[in-house]
């Protein structure tokens, strides 16, 4: 899988807008993008996922580059549910199943 | 519907014991995977099962193995414990062994090695 690139953290006040920025230059063309989020004390739950147009679901949006070798995670109004750390993945469509986590970016959500 | 299942919560063991961690997928999820995660880094993955069968595994030592039930419950095995095995084991279910498919997590067993 290819590799991502994340700031180590970010933070945010409460019911703002949230931009989470990822690289990944070495993309190919059948790889997706996945995001995971891992609240404390929890284990990872998925977020969002997309190939290569922009996507929206009830947890957030995902903007992807027109050359694919970015894409942010927007969470529209922060919560301080929203305090996590997010995982920008790489995965090959029709691989097998295993992520590759970094180290994700820290998000702080201040009220 | 309930969740990913793992069980103990929390366990401690001493350097050369052996532990076996348990988990239950959702219903009707057929794949199984295995991670470690150690404390500040993201998790690694270490087993994936499918169907009883093995279908992918990590760069960790012989000493760690693991099963998948006709149930697609799951157990992951460490033999010789090591203080370096210290981590959040955390299992995840799948409907399928794909990249397609999302993982869904359980909320990992705490093994601290003393």
């Amino acid at each position: 899988d290819a590799k991502t690139t994340q700031p180590n953290s970010m933070e945010s006040n409460e019911e703002e807008p949230v931009h989470l920025p990822c690289n990944h230059s070495t993309i190919s063309g059948t790889d997706y993008i996945h995001w995971y989020r891992q609240l404390p004390s929890q284990g990872p739950e998925y977020v969002i996922h997309g190939l290569t147009s922009n996507v929206n679901n009830r947890m957030a949006s995902l903007a992807i580059a027109e050359d694919r070798k970015s894409s942010t995670l927007i969470l529209h109004r922060a919560t301080l549910r929203d305090a996590a750390v997010y995982y920008c993945i790489l995965r090959e469509g029709g691989s097998q199943g295993n992520l590759i986590f970094g180290k994700g970016t820290k998000l702080s959500v201040k009220p | 519907d309930a969740g990913v299942t793992q069980s103990p919560t929390h366990l401690i063991k001493t350097r050369g014991q052996h532990v076996t961690l348990r988990c239950s997928p959702i219903s009707g999820h057929k794949s199984v995977s295995w991670y470690q995660q150690v404390l500040g880094q993201g998790p690694q993955f270490i087993f994936q099962y499918y169907e009883k069968e093995e279908r992918g595994r990590g760069n960790f030592p012989d000493r760690f193995s693991a099963r998948q039930f006709p149930n697609y419950s799951s157990e992951l095995n460490v033999n010789a414990l090591l203080l370096g095995d210290s981590a959040l084991y955390l299992c995840a279910s799948s409907f399928r062994d794909s990249s397609y498919n999302e993982q869904f997590f359980g909320p990992g067993t705490r093994l601290t090695v003393l």
